[in-house]
């Protein structure tokens, strides 16, 4: 299956600031997904991203706040702008790949966000 | 819309015991794929099992079995012989492959299982 680098994979951030994600994949996918867990909460998909398009962004998201860049199909960032504590959280990405004779979803190990 | 409903927000179980997940879901697309994943303390998200929603045969990977009822719409974990390590947040997902290829996923909100010794 995939294999996911997500850096930094925490961070300490002042309100009003910005902090991007990184995350790259060890091979080619088409559609790389971005998800926030709040504190004790499930996953939440924020957006999906296609190379060489616009992201798609889920309902509450916005990309003003949550920029999405996707030059290339091993690579894509997150961007959180213009922070609050509200925005503190787990982001992860993730790919679709095949683990076995399935295809499953892949995550990268998380970016844990404390914005103070 | 799709929609994943897991009841059982915590579980004790004794090791050794099987233990059963209960996960519903709702979504009117008839090509969909259910997942489940294990959320140990450390934050990873590992892939447990997949069934598709035409697979006629309940999914299954060593320890771990899928109790897929389509006519319920529901997708049970069932883990067999449970150990100390399998102590985790569990989450049911699922994706529609209606749109031609695969949409992200949608969770359901856990459950954390915590096996006793």
């Amino acid at each position: 299956s995939a294999v996911i680098s997500q850096k930094p994979s925490r961070d300490i951030c002042q309100r009003g600031t910005s902090l991007t994600i990184q995350c790259q994949v060890d091979s080619q996918v088409t559609m790389m997904f971005w998800y926030r867990q709040q504190p004790g909460q499930s996953l939440t998909l924020i957006a999906t991203a296609n190379q060489g398009s616009e992201a798609t962004y889920e309902s509450g998201f916005v990309i003003d706040k949550f920029p999405i860049s996707r030059p290339n199909l091993t690579f894509s960032t997150l961007t959180v702008s213009n922070m609050s504590p509200e925005d503190s959280s787990i982001y992860l990405c993730s790919v679709e790949s095949l683990s076995g004779q399935v295809y499953g979803y892949t995550f990268g190990s998380g970016t844990r966000l404390t914005v103070v | 819309a799709q929609k994943i409903t897991q009841t059982q927000p915590g579980m004790f179980v004794q090791e050794k015991e099987a233990v059963t997940l209960d996960c519903t879901y709702d979504t009117s697309d008839p090509s969909y794929g259910l997942f489940w994943y294990k959320q140990p303390s450390s934050g990873e998200m590992i892939f447990l099992i997949y069934q598709g929603s035409y697979d006629q045969q309940n999914a299954t990977e060593g320890r771990y079995s899928l109790n897929f009822q389509k006519a319920r719409k529901s997708a049970n974990l069932v883990i067999s012989a449970s150990q100390l390590g399998d102590s985790a947040m569990y989450f049911c997902a699922m994706t529609s492959y209606s749109g031609g290829g695969a949409d992200g996923l949608t969770f359901g909100k856990g459950t954390h299982l915590i096996i006793q010794p």
